[in-house]
């Protein structure tokens, strides 16, 4: 079963670059990574999904290593309406065929003024 | 437009006394979700379906049970809730997927009350 760690919270100013990285060391082969953003009383959001290498969108980018054991989630340029719950979303295979999907412990991002 | 819709948004139950927590799609996806999520903790999967395939988490408490009448309604019903049941529940869809690229849509959750 993978286990899936990030850094409990961040604090970062408007305008800066953001880094939060999640660790899935017994990711299985063929998983793809997926990240997500949470609000409050709302349900996750999606934002990026990779593979291998390096992905971009126009909200964020994903930088996954070769051993494929971690991955970066990089916000450029946050503002106040990025502060939220960041979550990285594992797919493992069972036995049955399908996957089963661990969330990370989550990142809470402050940006501040 | 919603795409993943919850109802109720709020749900206040007692001790014990049974509750259905519903979710429908526009999407036509076919695998379903339910999460459960407690206070500052991430999501938490409790069963999905595979159309109509369910598969059921090992640690899932029998108290849970759903059910799946069609591809776009999708019902999470707690047989006998108690209080550490009280939670924001989570419905999702995707595509299947046979090597884990799919994206998950959710809905806004619905939070479980248990007096």
């Amino acid at each position: 079963l993978a286990k899936t760690t990030q850094p409990i919270s961040m604090d970062s100013y408007e305008g800066q670059e953001v880094n939060i990285t999640c660790s899935h060391n017994n990711i299985a082969t063929n998983d793809y990574i997926t990240w997500y953003q949470q609000f409050p009383s709302q349900g996750p959001r999606f934002i990026i999904q990779g593979y291998k290498t390096k992905v971009t969108n126009e909200v964020a980018s994903l930088f996954i290593p070769a051993d494929r054991k971690s991955s970066t989630l990089s916000l450029p340029r946050v503002s106040l309406s990025d502060t939220a719950v960041y979550y990285c979303l594992v797919g493992v295979p069972t036995t049955s065929g399908t996957y089963k999907y661990i969330f990370g412990t989550g990142t809470r991002l402050k940006v501040l003024a | 437009d919603a795409m993943v819709i919850q109802n109720p948004r709020y749900q206040v139950t007692q001790f014990g006394k049974p509750v259905t927590l519903s979710c429908s799609q526009t999407l036509n996806h076919n695998v379903m979700y339910w999460y459960q999520q407690k206070s500052s903790q991430a999501p938490k999967l409790l069963f999905h379906y595979y159309d109509k395939d369910f598969n059921n988490e090992a640690d899932t408490p029998d108290n849970f049970q759903s059910r799946r009448p069609n591809t776009s309604f999708c019902f999470l019903d707690i047989r006998s809730p108690g209080l550490g049941d009280a939670a924001m529940y989570l419905c999702a869809t995707s595509r299947a997927s046979l090597n884990g690229k799919n994206i998950q849509y959710f809905g806004a959750g619905t939070r479980l009350s248990v007096l």
